[in-house]
């Protein structure tokens, strides 16, 4: 079964606008960590942002906040104020357990910001 | 250096032919990883090494393919017999191993294999 999944396979905003990029997951693990990251097409992977199972609050870190629903287990990406510079391939992941920092990734979307 | 670094960038071979692909950690992570990334998909993981032995190794195609990292730092992916279906960017990544917080992984900007 597969583990993360992205139902997007594209998407397009217009500068500035908001936007949210769908991710949901399955594990039968208590204790998992949840990951974005942005691969531009240099195809560097860059770590966005990070939701721990056991968090309470909604991770943020800038324009990007995680809306974490853990009992629909979805992570899906918010990303505000969108910049011409956020265009790339979105990733969710996850990490299960606490034994490894092994990621599965989920097959991306494709973020198309225009002016 | 600052960042994982892959070597090479670009890798053109044969069928039939071996292939190693390099990766030099960030200083002092203990953690590496290798994942394959095919065109359209997202990065599969191959194996995982915590300091000098395969802690998972699990992703791991079939025998063709082997990784090593004997001291601890750097790790070279080795491919034997490529091909076609080997062509991929190949992806390095490191960490600190297992931490509290979020344990994010540090990527390199990956070794694309075109096998011929």
């Amino acid at each position: 079964a597969q583990k993360i999944t992205q139902t997007q396979p594209g998407m397009f905003v217009q500068e500035k606008e908001a936007v949210t990029l769908d991710c949901t997951y399955d594990t039968s693990d208590q204790s998992y960590g949840l990951f974005w990251y942005k691969q531009p097409s240099s195809g560097e992977m860059i770590f966005l942002i990070y939701q721990g199972s056991y968090d309470e609050q909604n991770a943020t870190e800038g324009r990007y906040s995680l809306n974490f629903q853990k009992a629909r287990k979805s992570a899906n990406l918010v990303i505000s104020a969108s910049q011409l510079g956020d265009s790339a391939m979105y990733f969710c992941a996850m990490r299960e357990g606490y034994n490894t920092d092994k990621l599965i990734f989920g097959t991306g979307t494709r973020l198309q910001v225009f002016p | 250096g600052a960042g994982v670094s892959q070597t090479p960038s670009n890798k053109v071979t044969e069928k039939g032919k071996y292939v190693e692909l390099r990766c030099d950690p960030i200083s002092g992570h203990t953690a590496l990883y290798w994942y394959r990334q095919s065109l359209g998909q997202g990065p599969e993981f191959l194996i995982y090494f915590q300091g000098t032995g395969a802690a998972d190794d699990s992703g791991l195609p079939n025998d063709r393919f082997f990784a090593v990292r004997p001291e601890g730092s750097v790790s070279t992916l080795k491919i034997q017999r490529t091909e076609r279906g080997d062509s991929a960017v190949y992806l390095c990544a490191s960490s600190l191993g297992r931490t509290e917080y979020s344990g994010e992984l540090f990527f390199g900007e990956g070794s694309r294999l075109t096998v011929l």
